[in-house]
């Protein structure tokens, strides 16, 4: 078992690119989740998944925001048209369904949009 | 809605003393509480959760927390700090019929002074 693996670990851009997140959650695994992290503020909920539907979507993911789970599997986040408001980390973590509700998290992706 | 606050969100201990994080949650059902911790660079790492078993739950690392529902706390203790210990720690709730999804305190950095 190697964990939740996140790829990128750093990203920088430019605003206005798109740029794409990956993430390799324990095999396990059905659910999976997307988190946001600002500076000083803990993670905030995006998105989850169990197997390869998305359950649900939190107010904060706009339309430029797209997250997808196509297998069941590995899991993209992308967000188009980047802005100076979307630097942060962003965490991955995923969790199993048999009544275990613990979260594992990765180490996340962090991006810095210039 | 489900809500965490974090009284405090830089604490500040010396090594041997006490260490007390506080977390007050709000929530319509009986809660799922978590601690977690994350080092620099790092992930989330689970510390601890409680479930609606025992009110008193042990973690990794000596750490303890206390469910208390008339007060509606779950406050983080260590008997003795090290160093090791200065990270920043986060609160989060859940609710099973949200599979699983966790909110967030915003955190609380804990200093550990020799």
């Amino acid at each position: 078992d190697t964990g939740v693996s996140q790829d990128p670990r750093h990203k920088i851009t430019k605003r206005g690119q798109n740029v794409t997140f990956r993430c390799d959650p324990i095999s396990e695994h059905n659910r999976l989740y997307w988190y946001r992290q600002t500076l000083g503020q803990g993670p905030e909920f995006l998105t989850y998944f169990q197997n390869e539907a998305q359950l649900e979507k939190s107010r904060l993911l706009s339309d430029r925001f797209s997250a997808e789970r196509p297998k069941g599997s590995f899991s993209t986040l992308e967000i188009q048209r980047t802005e100076q408001g979307d630097s942060a980390m962003y965490l991955c973590a995923s969790s199993s369904n048999t009544g275990d509700e613990k979260l594992f998290f990765g180490s996340g992706t962090q991006l810095s949009v210039l | 809605a489900q809500s965490v606050t974090q009284l405090g969100s830089h604490v500040s201990v010396s090594e041997g003393a006490l260490v007390l994080l506080r977390c007050n949650y709000s929530s319509s059902v009986p809660p799922y509480l978590f601690w977690y911790v994350q080092y620099p660079n790092q992930g989330l790492q689970l510390l601890l959760k409680y479930t609606s078993a025992a009110t008193l739950v042990k973690g990794i690392n000596g750490f303890e927390a206390e469910f208390k529902k008339s007060e509606t706390s779950f406050h983080l203790t260590k008997p003795s700090a090290h160093m090791s210990d200065a990270a920043e720690y986060f609160c989060a709730v859940s609710e099973i019929s949200h599979g699983n999804k966790l909110v967030f305190g915003a955190g609380t950095i804990l200093r550990v002074k020799s």
